[in-house]
C-alpha cells in the first residue's frame, strides 16, 4: 500500500497569510493526488485534482502543486472560511489512502 | 446537481450486520463507479471500497475485506454497502462518494453528508 504523509500536522495562521502544506506519497504516484477540506461535522469536500487542477467552484487562492512524491497545498491568501482540516489523497492504486490530515486555525 | 444521501446508520452490537445505502441524483449513475469512505470520531480519513459503474469490479480495504460487501442498483440509482461481522473499530462516519474519471485515473469528486455507524454493547 502507498503511505501519505503531511505536515505540519497542524498550525495556526491569520486572516490574510500564506500556508503551505506539504504531502508526501512512500512511491511515485506521478500526479494521482487530491485535496480536500473537511470542516467539523461536515463531509470532505474536493479542492484539488492531479496534483494541481482546481475543482470547479473552488476559490482562486487554493492552488496545489508536485509530482512523483512530493506535493504541496497552498492557499494564498488565509480567509475566514478556510479554517479547516486538509487531507491529501493517492489515486495511483487501490486501496486509496489519505494522508492524517493537516488542521488550519485561528492565531 | 449531484445529490448523495447516505442512510441505514445507527447502534449495533459486535458481530452483528447493517446495511447502508446511498440514494444518488443529478447524474448518469450508472456512468460513474462509487466509493465508500469512513472516519472514525476524530480520526481522519479511511477509504472502504469501490465498485466500478457497472458493479463487474470490486476493492476493499484490507480492514473489511471478506467481512464487508459493496453493491450497487443502477436500477434504483442507489449504492449499497453491507457490513457483517462488526467490530467495535467499525464505529465511524460512513461516506459515499462519486468519482470522476481524468487523465486515466478517477478521483472522488462529490461526497454524501455521511451517515454514522456505531458498533457497541
Amino acid at each position: 500500500d502507498i503511505q501519505m504523509t503531511q505536515s505540519p500536522s497542524s498550525l495556526s495562521a491569520s486572516v490574510g497569510d500564506r500556508v503551505t502544506i506539504t504531502c508526501r506519497a512512500s512511491q511515485g504516484i506521478s500526479n494521482y493526488l487530491a485535496w480536500f477540506q473537511q470542516k467539523p461535522g461536515k463531509a470532505p469536500k474536493s479542492l484539488i485534482y492531479a496534483a494541481s487542477s482546481l475543482q470547479s467552484g473552488v476559490p482562486s487562492q487554493f492552488s496545489g502543486s508536485g509530482s512523483g512524491t512530493d506535493f504541496t497545498l497552498t492557499i494564498s491568501s488565509l480567509q475566514p472560511e478556510d479554517f479547516a482540516t486538509y487531507y491529501c489523497q493517492q489515486y495511483k492504486s487501490y486501496p486509496f489512502t489519505f494522508g492524517p490530515g493537516t488542521k488550519v486555525d485561528i492565531k | 446537481q449531484v445529490q448523495l444521501v447516505e442512510s441505514g446508520g445507527g447502534v449495533v452490537q459486535p458481530g452483528k450486520s447493517l446495511r447502508l445505502s446511498c440514494a444518488a441524483s443529478g447524474f448518469t449513475f450508472n456512468s460513474y463507479g462509487m466509493h465508500w469512505v469512513r472516519q472514525a470520531p476524530g480520526k481522519g480519513l479511511e477509504w472502504v471500497a469501490i465498485i466500478s459503474y457497472d458493479g463487474s469490479d470490486k476493492y476493499y480495504a484490507d480492514s473489511v475485506k471478506g467481512r464487508f460487501t459493496i453493491s450497487r442498483d443502477n436500477s434504483k440509482n442507489t449504492l449499497y454497502l453491507q457490513m457483517n461481522s462488526l467490530r467495535a473499530e467499525d464505529t465511524a462516519v460512513y461516506y459515499c462518494a462519486k468519482e470522476h474519471y481524468y487523465d486515466s485515473s478517477a478521483y472522488l469528486e462529490y461526497w454524501g453528508q455521511g451517515t454514522l455507524a456505531t458498533v457497541s454493547s
